[in-house]
């Protein structure tokens, strides 16, 4: 079965405590890794998308990577307005595969 | 500025009662989709339109209907045949279909009471 599997569910750093959120994946033919930020009450915020293992992408304090069996959200240094929840999802070219979301509180 | 909108952000419904959901794109995006969220689970696709008067079921299409008659809307209309209708509600378009980045609209939270 296609899923998509997300870690942890909740995560609270203090402001500049850095970590990674965790993106697992069993899909069948894999032709996409897409990240989301989205804010309470709004839609998903297109972040990131990688394409084949190995590739990385950064935009300010987040970087993404990516293996043949997971991806991960690298947050450095983060600050509270980087609290949100953090989707990601796989697409197989006719679909994409949600997680249910780490929900990250970054504490002042 | 290029974007999706989405109207209402809330819309309160009795049951038995039919309601439409409103998405607009002025992105010039070919494909256009529909999701509902809920809380602990992941976003699940209700429809989603390639071209202009086509669309396909998605993974939980009962009790809901879509048109797509022009290429910048596509409404969905939650029937009284939809067993929980509430929800968030997201519309999402992308250039294509297919592994494209889809970039979504405000959302609808629709409560039927």
């Amino acid at each position: 079965e296609d899923q998509v599997t997300q870690s942890p569910e909740a995560l609270r750093l203090q402001e500049g405590e850095s970590s990674s959120l965790n993106c697992s994946y069993t899909v069948s033919g894999l032709r996409g890794l897409f990240w989301y930020r989205q804010d309470p009450g709004k839609g998903p915020e297109f972040l990131f998308t990688l394409y084949s293992a190995g590739e990385e992408k950064e935009k300010e304090r987040l970087k993404a990577t990516l293996t043949k069996k997971e991806s991960f959200l690298h947050i450095t240094a983060p600050k509270p307005e980087d609290s949100a929840t953090y989707l990601c999802a796989a697409n197989t070219g006719n679909q994409f595969y949600f997680g249910t979301g780490t929900s990250l509180t970054v504490i002042p | 500025d290029g974007g999706i909108t989405q109207s209402p952000k809330y819309l309160f419904r009795k049951e038995g009662q039919n309601v439409t959901l409103s998405c607009e794109q002025n992105l010039n995006h070919d494909a256009m989709y529909w999701y509902r969220q809920d809380p602990g689970q992941g976003l699940r696709l209700i429809y989603y339109s390639q071209i202009v008067n086509d669309f396909q079921k998605g993974d939980i299409a009962e009790g809901y209907s879509v048109s797509r008659e022009k290429k910048e809307s596509f409404p969905l209309t939650v029937t009284s045949a939809q067993k929980n209708p509430t929800a968030f509600y997201l519309c999402a378009s992308s250039i294509l279909a297919g592994d494209y980045e889809q970039y979504f609209g405000p959302g609808t939270r629709l409560t039927v009471t």
